[in-house]
């Protein structure tokens, strides 16, 4: 079936640093989203894209459906951002199922 | 001040008991869903309504019956629980069924023993 594939599965970053956080999708995607799960298990929205790139503070994703592809890079990173990232794509046959990612644990590292 | 309430937050049932997840979304949206995470897995679509109608299932057991009495809400009856049904429950809605942002509830963990 249709898949979401992320990497990397965990990530540490030392503080003040950035990265970048990738899935591909072995079909075309009509929209993807990006979550963070935090330390109490809530799915915090952080982006919703149907195309092209969105940018909020720290974080900047881009959607390339035609390549099949997304990512949410972070940069200067803080303490608060550790968490579990996934990202969920929409396929273009099948209104409103999300399919996600494995998700990427990141650790931020004073 | 959470938009989607889903209650209980714990839950812990007896092999062929049957359960009630509760969930009611204050976001005035229209289309609502359940998905579930077992251990280690990302999180699956289980069903999607819209204006209180079914619009896909993806879940292969007749156990998993949701239930929308009210446009905001949508429960989950799961009947003659297994323990493989444990997970955590997660429901969610959007403004429409295609192409719109979809929010989360907290969640439901439920343990089957």
């Amino acid at each position: 079936g249709d898949q979401v594939e992320q990497s990397p599965s965990a990530l540490s970053l030392h503080e003040g640093t950035g990265s970048a956080l990738r899935c591909n999708f072995t079909t075309t995607m009509r929209a993807v989203q990006w979550f963070r799960k935090n330390s109490r298990g809530s799915l915090i929205n952080l982006f919703y894209l149907a195309s092209g790139t969105k940018e909020n503070g720290r974080l900047k994703s881009a959607f390339d459906s035609k390549e099949r592809y997304s990512t949410l890079h972070i940069r200067d990173a803080q303490l608060e951002d550790s968490g579990t990232y996934f990202c969920a794509a929409e396929a273009g046959y099948n209104q409103g199922k999300l399919i996600f990612g494995q998700g990427t644990k990141l650790s931020i590292k004073p | 001040d959470p938009k989607i309430i889903q209650k209980p937050k714990y839950l812990v049932a007896v092999t062929g008991s049957e359960k009630i997840l509760i969930c009611e979304q204050y976001l005035g949206h229209n289309a609502m869903y359940w998905y579930r995470q077992s251990a280690k897995k990302p999180l699956e679509f289980m069903f999607s309504y819209s204006y209180q109608k079914l619009m896909d299932n993806q879940t292969a057991s007749s156990r998993f019956q949701p239930q929308s009495s009210k446009k905001n809400h949508l429960d989950l009856q799961i009947t003659a629980l297994k323990p493989d049904d444990s997970a955590t429950y997660f429901c969610a809605s959007s403004q429409n069924g295609a192409s719109t942002e979809v929010f989360f509830g907290k969640g439901t963990r439920l343990t089957v023993v």
